[in-house]
């Protein structure tokens, strides 16, 4: 049973505007999530993450946005690149679990110069 | 810089075959992980170790056994291949201590089992 889900395969944006990346979780107990990039032929890289005491954590570029209510997170990318053209992995995980992350389907971005 | 390396970066294997993939992290890491990777079904884990000589089941272990003899490598092995674990296969690892370690992964290993 799919924990972390990402309803949008794929997505294209132009070069310079906002892509936004969305996830929904099912298990309320998750307190920290995770966001992955991926490019084709190597492994995930971590890119930002948000604990769920937080609605928003920003680092350069990227921001996440977490709304607990909702079980759902996003991923804004501003301004968008032609190097962010990767597969976006939201995860998730919860405290005394070992470290296991829950990933999501993946959603792959295209940003057209 | 942590460095997660894999043995393979692409296998052709028969079915029936035994097969091993290897992954060998740099950082003296406790936690080992191994994940395949498939359209549509995102990154699923097979099994996970904090420790050498110990394994956990992920949420896909059938079919696969592992192994961590040394606290750097884990393996993979696939005691019979068969057609349907054609796929992409990740090992990851991170430091002990806490659930939100950020996991650091190696490049992949494509396999095709034929």
């Amino acid at each position: 049973d799919q924990q972390v889900k990402q309803n949008s395969p794929s997505l294209s944006v132009q070069e310079g505007r906002i892509s936004i990346l969305n996830c929904d979780y099912t298990n309320s107990m998750f307190d920290y999530f995770l966001w992955y990039k991926k490019y084709p032929a190597e492994g995930p890289t971590f890119l930002i993450s948000i604990s769920s005491i937080k609605d928003k954590n920003e680092d350069g570029r990227f921001t996440v946005f977490l709304n607990k209510s909702a079980k759902h997170l996003s991923l804004h990318i501003v301004p968008s690149q032609p190097g962010d053209s990767a597969v976006y992995f939201c995860a998730a995980t919860r405290v005394n679990t070992g470290n296991q992350f829950y990933f999501g389907t993946g959603t792959s971005l295209t940003v057209i110069p | 810089d942590v460095k997660v390396t894999q043995s393979s970066r692409y296998l052709v294997k028969r079915t029936g075959e035994k097969v091993f993939l290897e992954c060998v992290q740099d950082m003296d890491h406790e936690n080992m992980f191994w994940y395949r990777q498939d359209p549509g079904l995102g990154l699923r884990l097979i099994y996970f170790s904090y420790d050498v000589k110990m394994k956990e089941k992920g949420d896909i272990p059938e079919g696969y056994s592992v192994s961590r003899e040394k606290k750097e490598r884990f393996s993979l092995i696939l005691e019979s291949a068969s057609t349907n674990q054609t796929s992409m296969y990740l090992c990851a690892s991170s430091s002990g201590g806490s659930s939100y370690n950020e996991q650091f992964f190696g490049p992949g290993t494509r396999l095709t089992v034929l």
